[in-house]
């Protein structure tokens, strides 16, 4: 069975430019979870959909993030635009509706905003 | 302060050695808790679950303090590949929030 995946690996953009990251979680699972760790700070949760909708966004820094995750499938984080403290790692994570708190990690999305 | 507190280490083992973990966490409403391992410029993955009868697997043995509001990670017989950042993570909010601890770094020595 294949993992979460993310896509890109790397992206150095920028301040000012727009970023926009994609995870695709492990198939059937309808929980899709965004994290981010900047360097140096713990993992902070970012936002959680269950299928399409959005459950909690409280963790979205500002406005400038944008989560979609249409059809309820794959997701994608936009930064527009970016700035300096946006740089760290974005996880992804999903989980199945009957075990949703084993959570399964994608390998991370490295930014870096100059 | 944070929600969930680690001691960041690192500590530093030989192979063989035993090795404690401590984590305390201060909201009272968190309901499941869970060590997990990630290893450098990697994911975090599931090491696993904590609960207050405590369990074990393998080497690896996790205790739940509710009243203390402390978790505990204990490994046994330290092997090289151990090395890695261990941390303590916290759900609550009906399991959707999860709170992550900083991490303590683990470096085991031949």
């Amino acid at each position: 069975e294949a993992g979460v995946t993310q896509f890109p690996s790397h992206s150095v953009i920028e301040k000012g430019q727009t970023v926009t990251l994609r995870c695709d979680p492990i198939s059937g699972h309808d929980n899709l979870y965004w994290y981010r760790r900047v360097m140096g700070k713990e993992i902070k949760f970012l936002l959680h959909f269950v299928k399409e909708s959005k459950q909690d966004e409280s963790g979205m820094p500002n406005n400038r993030f944008l989560a979609e995750r249409t059809g309820g499938t794959y997701s994608t984080l936009k930064v527009q635009p970016a700035e300096l403290e946006d740089s760290g790692v974005y996880f992804c994570a999903s989980s199945q509706d009957r075990d949703r708190e084993t959570q399964y990690f994608g390998p991370g999305t490295r930014l870096l905003v100059l | 302060r944070k929600e969930v507190e680690q001691d960041p280490g690192p500590f530093n083992v030989p192979e063989g050695a035993t090795v404690a973990f401590n984590c305390t966490y201060s909201n009272s409403a968190s309901q499941s808790f869970f060590w997990y391992r990630q290893d450098c410029r990697k994911e975090p993955k599931l090491l696993m679950s904590v609960y207050s009868s405590g369990n074990e697997d393998g080497r690896f043995t996790a205790q739940l303090n509710r009243a203390s509001q402390y978790i505990s990670l204990l490994i046994r017989d330290s092997k090289l590949s151990d090395s890695a950042t261990y941390l303590c993570v916290v759900n609550r909010d009906g399991g959707f929030k999860t709170i992550f601890g900083a991490g303590t770094r683990l470096f085991v020595k031949a």
